[in-house]
């Protein structure tokens, strides 16, 4: 149970085109989605926090014109990287919570802008 | 603010030999800390957990204990095997909120 399914899992598009990324969670409501940003052979770096019916709470030094999030039902969240550039280029992660002490994450999102 | 410091990597290990990855965390109050495993082309799968201190969270053979008086959570194992290949990573939350990372430990066992 608690499945978040990520898509589209590697999307490449051209710089200066919008993408959209979608997770949904399939058995279970989500209130509370988290976006993270994955480099390289590094970390998991959180952009951003998002409560279905209202905005998305954006961590500091992340551009929320860029990176448009949006909740706008139980079990839809979407990240749109608009206008994207090559340094956009990145393994894009949601992740959902469940109860008190458990989180459910998609499969992840290669994006790579040329 | 919070944060999670990991042992750098890579680690490598032959078959059967045994396994610390160190972990400690900086938080206010009592934190939740995680060990979570991503193998190869895939997502994060939650390995272990523990919610409150002395809490010993296990799975596949790893443990991990909450240690607040040293903040805390190494995750070992005492024979790997070459299928535990993969990143692993310490982490924490707190009231549920976001999960906080540390950086990542590369895992490479060989037979």
């Amino acid at each position: 149970g608690a499945v978040v399914s990520q898509h589209p899992s590697r999307v490449i598009c051209k710089s200066g085109t919008s993408v959209k990324i979608e997770c949904r969670s399939l058995d279970f409501q989500a209130t509370t989605m988290f976006w993270y940003r994955q480099f390289p052979k590094q970390s998991l770096m959180l952009m951003a926090t998002s409560n279905e019916g209202s905005k998305a709470t954006y961590e500091q030094g992340v551009e929320k014109d860029k990176f448009l999030i949006n909740h706008a039902s139980l079990t839809l969240s979407t990240l749109t990287v608009t206008s994207a550039h090559p340094e956009d280029s990145s393994f894009y992660i949601c992740s959902a919570r469940i109860g008190d002490y458990g989180y459910t994450f998609g499969s992840g999102t290669r994006l790579t802008v040329v | 603010g919070n944060s999670v410091t990991q042992m750098e990597g890579p680690v490598t290990l032959s078959e059967e030999a045994f396994l610390t990855i160190n972990c400690t965390y900086t938080a206010t109050g009592y934190p939740s800390l995680f060990w979570y495993v991503q193998y190869p082309g895939e997502g994060l799968q939650l390995l272990l957990k523990a919610t409150k201190a002395d809490d010993k969270g296990s799975n596949k053979g790893f443990e991990a204990t909450y240690r607040k008086e040293t903040t805390s959570f190494h995750l070992e194992k005492g024979s790997v095997q070459v299928s535990d290949s993969a990143v692993y990573f310490c982490a924490l939350s707190q009231a549920g909120t976001a999960l906080i990372f540390g950086k990542g430990t590369t895992l490479s066992v060989s037979s």
